[in-house]
């Protein structure tokens, strides 16, 4: 039973437009999310989060947005640049993130065309 | 750079044996946290320590197991192994201790059984 989807496995971008992720999660105790890139034979490296006290996060081209009622998180790209293409994880923790185990999703591979 | 380190980066063996994983964690973090990434899971959580102590367990199997020693750094053995065991093995850290924050992620080690 997966508790964090990514239902898009791979998605294109043009370069300069905007690239949204979708995430879905099905537990209600989580109260972090996370985004984390990964690029091959590297390890996830983060890139934002949002605690469920919140609805928005922003970090320069990065924001995170929470809907809760809705069970679901974007990540939107603005603008969407070559060294964005990786695989985007979402991530989930019941406590905060910092004293348990994440759930992730599968992943989005994220392609950016010139 | 996440400051986690990994070693093996590779790592090939038989059906049937053991090997350990090593994991430094960044400097000062106390947590140590083991994932394992395959095919068709995804990452999926195993274990996290915290100052020596187990903290919690995901998906670990009965096979594997894990310690954290003194000067914080960590193992991860795994025993009889399986084909299906053949995946990406990362290991992440942060402050931990309940306090909210992110996990850092090392550049993991690729198992291969054969």
């Amino acid at each position: 039973d997966q508790q964090v989807k990514q239902n898009s496995p791979s998605l294109s971008v043009q370069e300069g437009r905007i690239s949204i992720l979708n995430c879905d999660y099905t537990n209600s105790m989580f109260d972090y999310f996370l985004w984390y890139k990964k690029y091959p034979a590297e390890g996830p490296t983060f890139l934002i989060s949002i605690s469920s006290i919140k609805d928005k996060n922003e970090d320069g081209r990065f924001t995170v947005f929470l809907n809760k009622s809705a069970k679901h998180l974007s990540l939107h790209i603005v603008p969407s640049q070559p060294g964005d293409s990786a695989v985007y994880f979402c991530a989930a923790s019941e406590r905060g993130g910092g004293a348990d185990g994440l759930t992730f999703g599968k992943g989005t591979h994220l392609i950016i065309q010139p | 750079d996440s400051g986690v380190t990994q070693t093996p980066k590779h790592l090939i063996t038989a059906t049937g044996q053991r090997v350990t994983l090593r994991c430094s964690p960044r400097s000062g973090d106390l947590s140590v946290y083991w994932y394992q990434q395959s095919l068709d899971q995804g990452l999926q959580f195993l274990i996290q320590y915290y100052n020596g102590e187990e903290r919690a367990k995901g998906n670990i199997l009965e096979r594997f197991s894990a310690q954290q020693f003194p000067d914080l750094h960590s193992e991860l053995n795994l025993s009889s192994l399986e084909l299906g065991d053949s995946a990406l093995y990362f290991c992440a850290s942060n402050s931990g201790g309940g306090i909210l924050g992110t996990q850092y992620f090392g550049p993991g080690t690729r198992l291969t059984v054969l």
